[in-house]
């Protein structure tokens, strides 16, 4: 069965305290992994998609990566303004264009 | 562009009522999306459309849920009779499909905060 598993659920980092938020995924054959930032009261804006194992994508301070059993979302001197709720996702089917399975998504606090 | 608009943005209804969402895509996107998310579960795909022909509704929850796209810039989400347990914020996305650049990406609308007592 498909399955997408963030960790950890809840991060608080202080204000330049780098870190790191996973992403474990179990899908045949993966055609694309997201990754989402949610604010309070607010949809999920699209950040990143990965499609191969060993593929990085930057914006801003954020990097994510990606391995063949799971991705990464690495934070480097978080600001607190970073704080929101990161969700990961793999798209599911045969189509190009098919499902989405999200993960719970792990909550970022960063204090200044 | 105006982004994915959905509306109402809050809606308190009681038990047994008819609820009704709306949902405008981005303009030119083929395919539109319905989510439902909850503390408990998450975020959960209800139903997709793809050039207004829904394509998988096997995360519509039961019968009392139904979904329709009339033309390429509206779509509803309707809820009769509506329970306690449908309380949840429901998010409407669109993605290009085969057009445009990120073809692959979805865009999510503001959500509607639904409410039933």
């Amino acid at each position: 069965e498909d399955q997408v598993t963030q960790s950890p659920e809840a991060l608080r980092l202080q204000e330049g305290e780098s870190s790191s938020l996973n992403c474990s995924y179990t899908v045949s054959g993966l055609r694309g992994l997201f990754w989402y930032r949610q604010d309070p009261g607010k949809g999920p804006e699209f950040l990143f998609t990965l499609y191969s194992a060993g593929e990085e994508k930057e914006k801003e301070r954020l990097k994510a990566t990606l391995t063949k059993k799971e991705s990464f979302l690495h934070i480097t001197a978080p600001k607190p303004e970073d704080s929101a709720t990161y969700l990961c996702a793999v798209r599911h089917g045969s189509s190009n264009t098919g499902k989405l399975i999200f993960g719970q998504g792990t909550t970022l606090q960063v204090k200044p | 562009d105006a982004g994915v608009i959905q509306s109402p943005r809050h809606e308190v209804t009681e038990m047994g009522q008819e609820v009704t969402l709306r949902c405008k895509p981005i303009s030119g996107h083929d395919y539109l999306f319905w989510y439902r998310q909850t503390m408990m579960r998450g975020l959960e795909l209800l139903i997709y459309f793809n050039n207004n022909v829904p394509i998988d509704d096997s995360g519509m929850p039961e019968d009392r849920f139904s979904a329709k796209m009339p033309n390429a810039s509206f779509s509803t989400l309707k809820i009769q009779p509506s329970e306690p347990r449908d309380s949840a914020v429901y998010f409407c996305a669109s993605n290009p499909g085969t057009s445009g650049r990120g073809r692959n990406e979805q865009y999510f609308g503001p959500g509607t905060r639904l409410t039933v007592t």
